[in-house]
């Protein structure tokens, strides 16, 4: 099963605007990590946000966390052609074991 | 090596068979894992280790499915009789501690045919 639900499913947008991404998870969490995977390839860690945070910047990434609302975004400012992936997030609860659970994803595609 | 490391890059397989996949982890790095990612899906929790410990087998899909990281080291997944439904990538990532950024391997792209 998959804890993390991301929306939109797909995204497609132009070099140069913003892409939004969000999350929304089912239980309390220690943090919530944000990972890219480019196609037939492996994940690459974005971001890591602890429960504690609310907004956390990495160059052109800025994520939030809402912990009341269960959910969290990811931005890529300035997006460029090469910032097409997908991109997943993870959580890693609160109780209950050592997982990470990943959602289902959001596809972007930036047209140059 | 670097990075997380896993063999074979791809499987082809006939219905019934045994596989047998090697994930070899970062040096030094306490935990691991294995996720099964069909396509176009997120990647699912299968298994955990710490060190050698397998500390969660919750999410291996049938008693088909055994993981094991004897000396906290490498680790192997096995699939025996292998069935159309477990073709997928099957990826193994590590991490310095329990919880925290994990490093994924290319992952091992296995098809039964």
């Amino acid at each position: 099963s998959q804890q993390g639900e991301e929306d939109p499913q797909a995204l497609s947008i132009q070099e140069g605007e913003n892409a939004t991404m969000n999350c929304s998870y089912k239980t309390s969490i220690n943090n919530l990590q944000w990972y890219r995977q480019n196609s037939g390839r492996g994940l690459v860690h974005l971001i890591l946000i602890r429960s504690n945070e609310r907004e956390k910047h990495s160059g052109r990434l800025r994520v939030t966390l809402d912990t009341s609302k269960k959910s969290s975004s990811l931005l890529i400012t300035a997006s460029r052609a090469a910032d097409t992936a997908s991109y997943f997030c993870a959580t890693d609860a609160a109780t209950g074991g050592f997982k990470t659970i990943f959602g289902a994803g959001t596809r972007l595609f930036v047209k140059a | 090596g670097a990075g997380v490391s896993q063999s074979p890059r791809y499987k082809v397989a006939k219905r019934g068979q045994d596989v047998a996949l090697r994930c070899d982890p970062i040096s030094g790095h306490v935990s691991l894992f294995w996720y099964q990612q069909a396509l176009g899906q997120g990647p699912e929790f299968l298994t955990y280790f710490q060190n050698e410990a397998q500390l969660d087998k919750s999410g291996l899909p049938s008693d088909r499915f055994f993981a094991e990281r004897p000396e906290g080291s490498v680790s192997t997944l096995k699939i025996q009789r292998t069935q159309q439904e477990d073709s997928a990538v099957y990826l193994c990532a590590s991490s310095r501690r329990e919880t925290g950024e994990l490093f994924f391997g290319e992952g091992s792209r296995l098809t039964v045919l």
